[in-house]
């Protein structure tokens, strides 16, 4: 099945920095979602979007909806010890097939140094 | 407790043996999804159930039975395990109209 391209694969980054992922396809989505997993857990939701254009913020989390409809952009500030983990992004596609099957791309490995 | 669990957490079993993996959620959530996640490979995605009773294959179904007679059960169950199906296995499930999925805490499967 697709996948989407995620980049960053990993970040090694000092406590109290920003950082930025993000999510690209050659297909159109209708609705994109961020999520974080930590060790020896499930992935937990952190931001849904709907609309492209959309800006949403969880915290000091920011993620967009590309205008193009096919990528999506997470933003971490003044990032923290427990930011770690790995990020995933999710999409569904407009014409997908089967309703309510998520595309996922393979994460971003987030290790924050204290 | 409200939500969704997975039993059990972790599992070894021999190559060739019947494993079944739970899941159960409290939401009543119409929709139910079976992934397993390896690296390199990420999330893929067994099956799904839109309903009770009403179920369809993914990504990666060979090797994978479901079923689906109440809605807030979905158990996986592997027919003859094998080497290769060792990996993490994450149940999720959303509500109908709503493409946001929720997941479980996973089962931790090894297969010797």
């Amino acid at each position: 099945g697709q996948q989407l391209n995620q980049s960053p694969q990993s970040m090694f980054i000092q406590e109290g920095e920003d950082v930025s992922m993000n999510c690209t396809s050659s297909s159109i989505f209708n609705t994109w979602l961020w999520y974080k997993q930590e060790p020896g857990e499930g992935p937990v939701l952190l931001i849904a979007l709907y609309k492209a254009g959309e800006l949403t913020s969880n915290g000091r989390l920011t993620a967009q909806f590309g205008i193009t409809r096919k990528d999506s952009f997470l933003n971490i500030s003044a990032s923290i010890p427990s930011d770690v983990g790995i990020y995933f992004c999710a999409g569904q596609r407009v014409s997908g097939g089967s309703n309510y099957k998520l595309t996922f791309g393979k994460g971003t490995l987030l290790t924050v140094n204290p | 407790d409200a939500g969704i669990t997975q039993s059990p957490r972790y599992k070894i079993t021999e190559t060739g043996r019947q494993v079944t993996l739970m899941c159960h959620q409290t939401w009543s959530h119409s929709y139910m999804f079976w992934y397993r996640q390896d690296l390199g490979h990420g999330l893929r995605l067994i099956y799904y159930s839109a309903a009770a009773d009403i179920t369809d294959k993914g990504e990666v179904p060979d090797g994978y039975v479901v079923s689906r007679s109440k809605t807030e059960n979905f158990p996986l169950t592997l027919e003859s395990a094998t080497r290769s199906q060792t990996s993490v296995y994450f149940c999720a499930s959303s509500d109908r109209g709503i493409n946001e999925q929720f997941f479980g805490p996973g089962t931790r499967l090894t297969v010797l």
